[in-house]
This record gives structure tokens, sequence and C-alpha cells, in this order.
């Protein structure tokens, strides 16, 4: 049972353009939502993470927007550059369970010239 | 800077046989995990450690066993490896707050 779902699977976007990767979540219990950027060869790291008593995070190009009645979340890129270009994991986990984290299944995102 | 290490970047077995998957963190941190990740799956956990000789079933332990025994080394064993196992094997860690750091990650073969 997938309990975090990602959307798209892989998305394309011109430089400068907005890159926005959507995931919806079905644990109400879930209290703690981050994003992990992953490079070619590389593990995971986290870019940017949101509790749900806000609507919305923002750091530098990256805004995490929560819309916790809808049981969404989404991440958006302003200003997409070609050093962007990875693929993106947004996650959820509970309080006390030791951060573990569930995952989405990914978006691979590719920034254009 | 926190930092995980995996014993290898890439891994060739032969079906049947035991494989043991090392991971080693520097932070100290309480709690460590095994993920495996597969196009268009994701990272889907495998098992987790919240203390030493403490461990938990994640999501997909058919397959695997864990061992713990010292806070700073969490290793993954697969006791009869399979075709179905190969894939990226990735090992993270984290303190008691909430982030995950990983390793680079371990590509298996089985062949």
């Amino acid at each position: 049972q997938q309990q975090v779902k990602q959307s798209p699977q892989s998305l394309i976007v011109q430089k400068g353009g907005i890159s926005i990767i959507n995931c919806a979540y079905e644990n109400t219990a879930f209290d703690y939502f981050p994003w992990y950027q992953q490079f070619p060869g590389k593990g995971p790291a986290l870019l940017i993470a949101i509790r749900p008593d806000v609507s919305e995070k923002k750091e530098g190009r990256f805004t995490i927007s929560f819309n916790k009645s809808a049981k969404q979340f989404s991440l958006h890129i302003m200003d997409s550059q070609p050093g962007d270009s990875a693929t993106y994991f947004c996650a959820a986990s509970t309080a006390g369970t030791a951060s573990k984290l569930t995952f989405g299944t990914g978006t691979r995102l590719q920034v254009t010239l | 800077d926190v930092k995980v290490t995996q014993s290898s970047r890439y891994l060739v077995k032969r079906t049947g046989e035991k494989v043991f998957l090392e991971c080693v963190q520097d932070m100290d941190h309480e709690n460590m995990f095994w993920y495996r990740q597969d196009p268009g799956l994701g990272l889907r956990l495998i098992y987790f450690s919240y203390d030493v000789k403490m461990k938990e079933k994640g999501d997909i332990p058919e397959g695997y066993s864990v061992s713990r025994e010292k806070k700073e080394r969490f290793s993954l064993i697969l006791e009869s490896a399979s075709t179905n196992q190969t894939s990226m094997y990735l090992c993270a860690s984290s303190s008691t707050a909430d982030t995950q750091y990983f390793g680079p990650g371990t590509r298996l073969t089985v062949l």
C-alpha cells in the first residue's frame, strides 16, 4: 500500500521555469513532510521540510506548499536551473517513530537550457 | 559533516550466496536504516534500528536480516541472495530529530 503518492514520475522544464512536484498522503498521523534531492551516484539529501502547523515554507528558490485538509503537499522550484536536475522524493513521518520515513516513488527532473 | 559510508559501491554475487552489506556512521546517531531503491518504486524500508542490538522490520523485510552490534555500524544480510534482490541499497542514519543522512549506496547485482 502506497501511503505517499508522488507525481509526476518525470518532468522536463526549461531553464528559468517553475518545476512543480506533487505528493498526497493517506495517514492523518503524519506530521513531518520532508523533500529529499538525489543526484546520480549519490544518496538522497534533505532539501527542505515542513510541519503541518504552517501552509508554506520557503528556502531560496525552493518552496513547500502544504494543504492539510486535502492531505497534499508540493515542491515548487522557482527559476529552475540545470544544476537542479536530479531525482526528488517526498516523504512523511509521524512523531515518536524514530524518524521512520515513508517515501514517495520519486520524480526525475530534467532542466534544459 | 555527517558521514555515512557503505562498504562497497558495486557488488556482484551469485544466486544462493550469503551477502553482507556494511554501513558505518560517524555522528553517534541512535537510528539507522536500510532501504532498497528501485526505478518507479522509490525508497522502500527494509529494516531499521533505534539502538544497539535493537531492530524493527520495515515494509519489505522478507529475505533480509540485520545486525547492529555497535552503535556506529549497521549490517544488512541477504541469507541466500536471489535475482529479485538485485537493486540499489541505501543506508541512512539519524538522531532523535527527523533528518536522515544517507550513504552513497551499494549497487548489488545477483546473477
